[in-house]
C-alpha cells in the first residue's frame, strides 16, 4: 500500500525555519517525482515546489522561491522541505504528494501523505 | 501563472441528484487538468486525472470532461459520503494552480 508520512510541522516565530520530512513508502520512491503543496486554514490547496526523480529538476511557486528548497534522499525513501525565513502567510497544513509519470500517462498528486501543521506566529 | 476559475463555489444538492461543477483556465492547458475530492480533516484525493480518466477505485459515477479552457466534473447519483469539497487542478505547466473549490453540501 502507497503511504505518505510527513513531520516536522510546529510553531515557529516569524523569520525563523523549519525542515520537514516526508517518508515514503509501499512504492519505489526513486523513480517517481515528488512535491510539496500546503493548505492555509479554511483556504484551498497551493502548490509550492516540485522535484523530479534524480533530483534533475526543482521548481518552486513564487511565493517561496529563495526562502524554501526541496531536497530527497532515495536511500531513505525521503522527501525535505527546507523553510526559511518563514512569514505568518506560511501558516498552513503542508503536504507531500505523489506524480506518477509515464510515456502515455501522467497524473498530479496521486497520492498524499495527512499533512504536518505549520504556524508561523510570535 | 494560469488561473482556474472554479464554479459553483458552493451547492446544495439532495441524494440521487446529478450534480456539475465546472473549470475555466485562464489559458488553454489541452487536457492537462485533474479534480480532487476533500473531506473535512482529510487530504485531498485524486479522483480524474487528464480531464476523463477515472483514477483506480473512483466510483463510475464521478466523470469528466472538457478541453482547451472549460472542464466539467459531473457526480451522476449523488451519494453520502460525495458530501465535500471538489477542487480542479492544471498540471500543464508550473506553477501548478488549483481552482478554488465548490463545496457540495447536503439540501
Amino acid at each position: 500500500e502507497v503511504h505518505l508520512e510527513e513531520s516536522g510541522g510546529g510553531l515557529v516565530k516569524p523569520g525563523g525555519s523549519l525542515r520537514l520530512s516526508c517518508v515514503a513508502s509501499g512504492f519505489p520512491f526513486s523513480i517517481y517525482s515528488m512535491n510539496w503543496v500546503r493548505q492555509a486554514p479554511g483556504k484551498g490547496p497551493e502548490w509550492i515546489s516540485y522535484i523530479s526523480s534524480r533530483s534533475a529538476t526543482m521548481y518552486y511557486a513564487d511565493s517561496v522561491r529563495g526562502r524554501f528548497t526541496i531536497s530527497r534522499d532515495d536511500g531513505q525513501k525521503s522527501l525535505y522541505l527546507q523553510m526559511n525565513s518563514l512569514r505568518a502567510e506560511d501558516t498552513a497544513l503542508y503536504f507531500c504528494a505523489r506524480d506518477t509519470n509515464t510515456p502515455v500517462m501522467t497524473k498530479s498528486f496521486d497520492a498524499w501523505g495527512q499533512g504536518t501543521l505549520v504556524t508561523v506566529s510570535s | 501563472a494560469i488561473q482556474m476559475t472554479q464554479s459553483p463555489a458552493s451547492l446544495s444538492a439532495s441524494v440521487g441528484d446529478r450534480v456539475t461543477i465546472t473549470c475555466r483556465a485562464s489559458q488553454d492547458i489541452r487536457n492537462d487538468l485533474g479534480w480532487f475530492q476533500q473531506r473535512p480533516g482529510g487530504a485531498p484525493r485524486l479522483l480524474v486525472y487528464e480531464t476523463s480518466n477515472l483514477e483506480d477505485g473512483v466510483p463510475s459515477r464521478f466523470s469528466g470532461s472538457g478541453s482547451g479552457t472549460d472542464f466539467t466534473l459531473t457526480i451522476s447519483g449523488l451519494m453520502p459520503e460525495d458530501f465535500a469539497t471538489y477542487y480542479c487542478l492544471q498540471d500543464n505547466s508550473y506553477p501548478y494552480t488549483f481552482g478554488g473549490g465548490s463545496k457540495v453540501e447536503i439540501k
